[in-house]
């Protein structure tokens, strides 16, 4: 079975600054999807960014990005311009195609006013 | 709504009390997901379907949970004689067919006492 880990599970930005929160994952195969999930306290899970393993160019979504190295099985998200609303959850997932989605234990981010 | 609908959003069972959680996905999705948030960590898979076939439900953690969704559309999430380990978030998910992303609801949020 696919893991996913989150190494850290705390996490604090001034506001206005950069944030990169880590993401590993363990698979044997070759075409999966890659996300980044937020959630606030209300536990709505809402999609911050996506990432196909074929490509290999990095998705980006305004002021969020990720750094995808399949060859290491790292896909690190950076927050850019960090806001307070963006203090939440946020989990990394792993999907394969077709099948189900599995969630790292999460990285709690604060942002500092 | 367009979106994935849970009810109840709340529910609070006393131990040894049967319960049922609904699904309501998105219209025209294909996937259903099922999973478990406890307190303070991430999502643990719990059960997948496709259409009305249940393809996967290694993550259902004893006999007292079931999952159906009969005609392929609603699903509905059993627990039998609830223990207070139970008390989570069970949040659904669906996906379309063609997509990769899973879509979330709001989850219900079960406390057994």
């Amino acid at each position: 079975a696919q893991t996913v880990t989150q190494s850290q599970p705390e996490m604090s930005v001034q506001e206005a600054e950069t944030v990169t929160l880590s993401c590993t994952y363990d698979t044997s195969e070759s075409d999966y999807y890659l996300f980044w999930y937020k959630q606030p306290p209300s536990r709505q899970m809402i999609l911050v960014i996506r990432q196909e393993a074929y490509k290999q160019q990095n998705a980006t979504e305004n002021r969020f990005s990720v750094n995808f190295q399949k060859a290491a099985k790292s896909f690190s998200l950076k927050i850019s311009d960090s806001q307070l609303g963006d203090a939440a959850m946020y989990f990394c997932a792993y999907r394969s195609r077709n099948n189900d989605m599995r969630f790292g234990a999460g990285t709690r981010l604060t942002v500092k006013p | 709504g367009a979106g994935v609908s849970q009810s109840p959003r709340y529910k609070v069972a006393k131990r040894g009390q049967d319960v049922a959680l609904r699904c309501d996905p998105i219209s025209g999705h294909v996937s259903l997901f099922w999973y478990q948030q406890a307190l303070g960590q991430g999502p643990e898979f719990l059960t997948y379907f496709q259409n009305e076939a249940q393809l996967d439900k290694s993550g259902l953690p004893s006999d007292r949970f079931f999952a159906e969704r009969p005609e392929g559309s609603v699903s509905t999430l059993k627990i039998q004689r609830t223990q207070q380990e139970d008390s989570a978030v069970y949040l659904c998910a669906s996906s379309p067919p063609t997509g990769n992303t899973i879509y979330f609801g709001e989850g219900s949020w079960l406390t057994v006492v």
